[in-house]
């Protein structure tokens, strides 16, 4: 089955600990993106990549850092820099550019307590 | 930077009643998606609009694109109790920033 994995479907941590969330696709995609999602708040970008070892910010990626050394994975950091990070998390991939369809993950929801 | 505005943000309609989403771009776009999230899932894509005045349905679905390319819409006909969910759409400017979504209508459905 091809598609996009996120691990794990719900993550608890303490306040001021580094979270790492994980994204894999086999969709043979160029590129990736994260999302956060809020209450009526919509889909906001926090980083994307478009080619392996580069990668660009989004409208949000303060306290957030990524790699992309794999074309199939796109692994997420929360940093304990990241002021409210409570949220629901989503991977998309897609071919080659922004401009085309986005498949997204299953989501991570993340509560810091 | 680009802003992407949608209304209403909630609708709640008789299933059978007919429903629309309107988005508003700050900007030019160079392309608007749509997608549709059901409740506890993921966002999925429905479709990609990009000529200036574009009309397509998928069946019970229309989507326009505005003539200035800053705005769009997505009108179901005869709502059904499967359309339940939030739709987003979702702009890109043809630059290196991304898609920019808008914060999406919900749409719930009385039986």
């Amino acid at each position: 089955d091809g598609g996009i994995t996120q691990s794990p479907k719900y993550l608890f941590r303490k306040e001021g600990q580094n979270v790492t969330l994980s994204c894999e696709q086999n969709l043979n995609h160029d590129a990736m993106y994260w999302y956060r999602q809020d209450p009526g708040q919509g889909l906001r970008l926090i980083y994307y990549s478009q080619i392996v070892n580069d990668f660009q910010k989004g409208d949000i990626a303060e306290g957030y850092s990524v790699s992309r050394e794999k074309k199939e994975s796109f692994p997420l950091t929360v940093t304990s820099a990241q002021k409210n990070p409570t949220a629901f998390y989503l991977c998309a991939s897609s071919i080659a550019s922004v401009y085309n369809e986005q498949f997204f993950g299953p989501g991570t929801r993340l509560t810091v307590l | 930077g680009q802003q992407v505005m949608q209304i209403p943000q909630y609708q709640h309609v008789q299933e059978g009643e007919d429903f629309t989403t309107y988005c508003n771009s700050s900007t030019t776009l160079s392309n608007i998606q749509w997608y549709k999230q059901r409740p506890g899932g993921h966002p999925v894509f429905l479709i990609q609009l990009v000529k200036s005045g574009e009309v397509k349905k998928q069946k019970r679905l229309t989507f326009q694109f505005g003539e200035a390319k800053k705005n769009s819409s997505l009108h179901i006909t005869a709502t059904q109790t499967t359309d339940v969910g939030t739709y987003f759409c979702a702009g890109g400017s043809g630059g290196a920033d991304g898609l920019t979504f808008g914060k999406g209508t919900h749409l719930i459905i009385q039986p």
